[in-house]
């Protein structure tokens, strides 16, 4: 069975500041690892996805996150953070041929001006 | 084109009475999941179909919880009856085409169930 651990419920940075989210899966075989966020009152988005290409992934509105198999983490970073970064980030993971998603219990991300 | 469109976007009942949620996914898209959100969790997958047939459903409270996807297309979630730990959101998503190496899932907006 598959899992992620997300640490840190909440995280606080300043504008302009690094974003530092923080992801470690467990999987019996290699996975695919996403990032979605969640903005207030609506539906996941997918900011971007591993699915055994290249280690370090880009996504939408600058983030980023690297796949390091030796640590088993996927951790999401962002160089400078703008207000509208602030809303709520989860870690999923899923196997191969079975779309099926778990989540973690994601990070609250809040900007401060 | 039209993302997956949900309704109720919220919904207040009483415990032990019914709640019926409905999906409409991405046109043309095979594979339709449901997941419950309770606060302060992620998503959980409830069941996921196939066109019109179940593909998982082994975290589906069975004893209350229902769902249909008449004509591989629109889906029905029924909760009956109630209870106040079904609180939480309700999340539906769809994707193209499951067994290929990978499909993204869009997901609706939610709907937001408070038990009382």
């Amino acid at each position: 069975a598959q899992s992620v651990t997300q640490l840190g419920s909440h995280v606080s940075v300043s504008e302009g500041a690094l974003v530092l989210l923080r992801c470690n899966y467990s999987s019996s075989v290699p996975p695919y690892l996403f990032w979605y966020v969640q903005y207030p009152n609506q539906g996941l988005q997918l900011l971007l996805k591993y699915t055994s290409a290249a280690t370090l992934v880009k996504g939408i509105n600058g983030f980023e996150a690297e796949f390091k198999k030796s640590e088993t983490s996927f951790h999401l970073t962002k160089p400078s953070a703008h207000m509208s970064d602030a809303a709520e980030y989860f870690c999923a993971v899923s196997l191969f041929g079975n779309e099926k998603l778990t989540f973690g219990t994601g990070t609250r991300l809040t900007i401060i001006p | 084109e039209a993302g997956v469109a949900q309704s109720p976007r919220y919904k207040i009942i009483e415990k032990r009475q019914s709640v019926a949620f409905w999906c409409n996914p991405i046109s043309g898209h095979a594979t339709l999941y449901w997941y419950q959100q309770i606060l302060g969790q992620g998503p959980k997958l409830l069941i996921q179909f196939q066109n019109n047939g179940v593909v998982d459903d082994s975290q589906l409270p069975k004893d209350r919880f229902s769902a249909e996807r008449l004509k591989g297309v629109d889906s029905t979630l029924k909760i009956q009856p109630a209870k106040l730990e079904d609180s939480a959101v309700y999340l539906c998503a769809s994707s193209s085409q499951a067994g290929v190496r990978y499909n993204e899932q869009f997901f609706g907006p939610g709907t937001r169930l408070t038990v009382l």
